[in-house]
């Protein structure tokens, strides 16, 4: 069965350092998302993407975020200059845009750790 | 804006009964989906069932239903027959429209009794 992946599982950082975290989607969806938990939290949504753009953003998804499609299967999300406050679980999205109400399949994660 | 309110942080459930994880919706778009999420100590999240705001029957996928009373704004999860490997964290989300973003719920984190 299709699965989204993502790499790294684990990530820990130095603040101010950029991270990059690696998604491959289900390969024939159209619409990829990322979103955040932090520890204990609620799941956040930060970015969608759509037709090699984004089609929306949240509050959270500032200048130090960016999201790329850089080949056919790869959706990354970059954090520029990591903070204490981006620690958490970072997890990619996609479905397949084929109208209607369709699910939004989530990867594993990343567990990102900011020191 | 949507708004998803699941009041239950904790609950528990005897094994082999059945349980019921409440989640109310707030949203003026006449049509949305309703979604429920597992999210087991291992942290990924995997989607359980999903309803439609326009559909006439509630959604069932093996033990788990969807008790949706639309007039209410309300889409509970029941489990029937709980398992040991059911205890978790349950998330509800909605959405608008292919391509929307999810917006979840502050969850509920179910723990069942052997």
């Amino acid at each position: 069965e299709p699965e989204v992946t993502q790499t790294p599982s684990h990530q820990v950082t130095q603040m101010g350092q950029e991270v990059i975290l690696r998604c491959v989607p289900i390969s024939n969806h159209l619409y990829f998302y990322w979103y955040r938990q932090i520890l204990g939290q609620k799941v956040e949504f930060l970015v969608s993407f759509y037709n090699n753009e984004i089609s929306e953003k949240s509050e959270i998804f500032d200048d130090q975020f960016s999201v790329e499609r850089p080949d056919g299967s790869n959706f990354t999300l970059k954090i520029r200059s990591t903070k204490l406050e981006d620690s958490a679980m970072y997890f990619c999205a996609s479905s397949g845009g084929g109208g209607g109400q369709e699910t939004q399949y989530f990867g594993p994660g990343t567990r990102l750790l900011v020191l | 804006a949507q708004k998803i309110t699941q009041t239950q942080p904790g609950m528990f459930v005897q094994e082999k009964e059945a349980v019921t994880l409440d989640c109310t919706y707030d949203t003026s778009d006449p049509s949305y989906g309703l979604f429920w999420y597992k999210q087991p100590s291992s942290g990924e999240m995997i989607f359980l069932i999903y309803q439609g705001s326009y559909d006439q029957q509630n959604a069932t996928e093996g033990r788990y239903s969807l008790n949706f009373q639309k007039a209410r704004k309300s889409a509970n999860l029941v489990i029937s027959a709980s398992q040991l490997g059911d205890s978790a964290m349950y998330f509800c989300a909605m959405k608008k429209s292919s391509g929307d973003k999810l917006t979840f719920g502050t969850g509920t984190r179910l723990a069942v009794r052997p």
